[in-house]
């Protein structure tokens, strides 16, 4: 299984872009990257996943690098309601069982 | 509906209680999962049913006891457990294992065992 490593936590302001990096240097030809949010006593929400360049969606961009050994999630102009632990999973993405969480970042978002 | 219900969602029991949690989704998802997760941690992966047929345990004890009665439908049975596994359970379901993209995944139920 591929290791991930994130920030242990990030503070960032109102309105701005904030960008959470995970490494995963032992990543597998087949494994996608996926990131969840998660806010206190509720379970994980999918945000976005990716295999390699760029995703986005309407709530965040996903950057891989060609080597893969790395991605960066974007959040556009957060808000308050962003403050949350942000978890990135890198796995087979035919088989969800394959996916395990890392210790996640804990994201606070100040007004 | 993209929802995924546990019941219920606080449970209070004493270490010779035996009580059940209840997960349900009506997504047609065919792959279902329970999650332990302690505070400040991340999930940490129980049990995966795959078509109604365990197919994961991550060495769990077994005074946890799943059971899939229908596609549907996702249980856990707790029987004589310790103080230590006062914690968040997590139910979660993907469309299918060999194709999923993406876990929905249930409130919890908050477990404290006196």
């Amino acid at each position: 299984l591929a290791k991930t490593t994130q920030p242990i936590s990030m503070d960032s302001y109102e309105g701005q872009e904030v960008n959470i990096t995970c490494s995963h240097n032992n990543i597998a030809t087949n494994d996608y990257i996926t990131w969840y949010q998660q806010f206190p006593s509720q379970g994980p929400r999918f945000i976005i996943q990716g295999y390699k360049t760029k995703v986005t969606n309407e709530v965040a961009s996903l950057f891989i690098p060609a080597d893969r050994k790395s991605s960066t999630l974007s959040l556009p102009r957060v808000s308050l309601s962003d403050t949350a632990v942000y978890y990135c999973l890198v796995g087979d993405i035919s088989n969800f069982n394959k996916f395990y969480f890392g210790s996640g970042t804990k994201l606070n978002v100040k007004p | 509906d993209t929802e995924v219900t546990q019941t219920p969602k606080h449970l209070v029991m004493g270490m010779t209680n035996k009580k059940s949690l209840k997960c349900e989704q009506h997504m047609g998802h065919r792959a279902m999962y329970w999650y332990k997760q302690k505070a400040k941690k991340p999930p940490e992966l129980m049990f995966v049913y795959s078509y109604e047929k365990l197919s994961i345990n991550e060495s769990v004890p077994s005074r946890f006891s799943p059971e899939c009665p229908n596609s549907s439908l996702l249980n856990l049975h707790l029987h004589a457990l310790q103080p230590e596994d006062s914690a968040l359970y997590l139910c979660a379901s993907s469309q299918d294992p060999g194709g999923g993209t993406e876990a929905f995944f249930g409130q919890g139920t908050r477990l404290t065992v006196v």
